[in-house]
């Protein structure tokens, strides 16, 4: 089983519209956890990272929520532009400075006018 | 921020010929640089860990021989597909961490889409 699940696997919204990602995690115990938007065809670029204390952080439109006693994140994207589809991935991890990621399938978003 | 480059970004080559992608930390050193591999509509998967100055760290069934990893440089990371196959076929992607520990922040790089005919 993924150690990372997201949901919904992908979405349909209307620009201007808000959305709200979910991610559920298993990683125990864990250092930070992040959010990356990914393109089509193009690598991840970071949004958001929280560390365990940490429980919402925001970049622009994007705000991220952390919750580390049940283990849930969130991503909301508040008026949403035909920029945002994309595919948002949820990544945690584990402390020890190896590369201990793991990443969600993603939430894809599709913006339409 | 930082910035992590590949090259090339696309790349279609014959079945049995080899392929290798470039991933460079612009403007930081990258003492470690992370390889993955994505298929449509998956998860990022690491393929393996490459060491400035030493041997790569394969992930768990990852074949060593096949994918080459060289680390030649604190901003310079290879990955050589040997004798590649349409299984092949994937993007992949390198990331650099732009301080020694990892685990908090890493620069993905934009990807090398592989296609092998």
């Amino acid at each position: 089983k993924n150690q990372v699940e997201q949901s919904p696997q992908s979405l349909i919204i209307l620009e201007g519209k808000n959305c709200t990602l979910q991610c559920n995690y298993t990683v125990s115990p864990f250092s930070n956890l992040r959010w990356y938007k990914q393109d089509t065809g193009r690598g991840p670029v970071s949004l958001t990272i929280m560390t365990f204390s940490e429980n919402t952080k925001s970049n622009g439109r994007y705000t991220a929520t952390l919750d580390a006693d049940t283990k849930q994140s969130s991503l909301h994207i508040t008026a949403s532009q035909l920029s945002d589809s994309a595919s948002y991935i949820c990544v945690v991890s584990a402390p020890g400075g190896n590369n201990r990621l793991a990443f969600g399938k993603g939430n894809q978003v599709v913006v339409i006018p | 921020g930082a910035v992590v480059s590949q090259h090339p970004s696309w790349v279609i080559c014959k079945s049995g010929t080899s392929v290798k992608i470039e991933c460079r930390s612009l403007d930081f050193q990258a003492t470690t640089m992370f390889w993955y591999r994505q298929f449509p509509k998956q998860s990022l998967m690491l393929m393996a860990t490459s060491n400035e100055g030493s041997k790569a760290t394969y992930e768990q069934g990852v074949e060593k021989d096949k994918f080459l990893i060289n680390h030649a440089s604190l901003t310079l990371s290879t990955l050589t597909v040997t004798s590649a196959h349409p299984e092949d076929s994937s993007f992949y992607i390198c990331s650099a961490p732009p301080g020694r520990d990892s685990s908090y922040e890493q620069y993905f790089g934009p990807g090398t889409r592989l296609t092998v005919t």
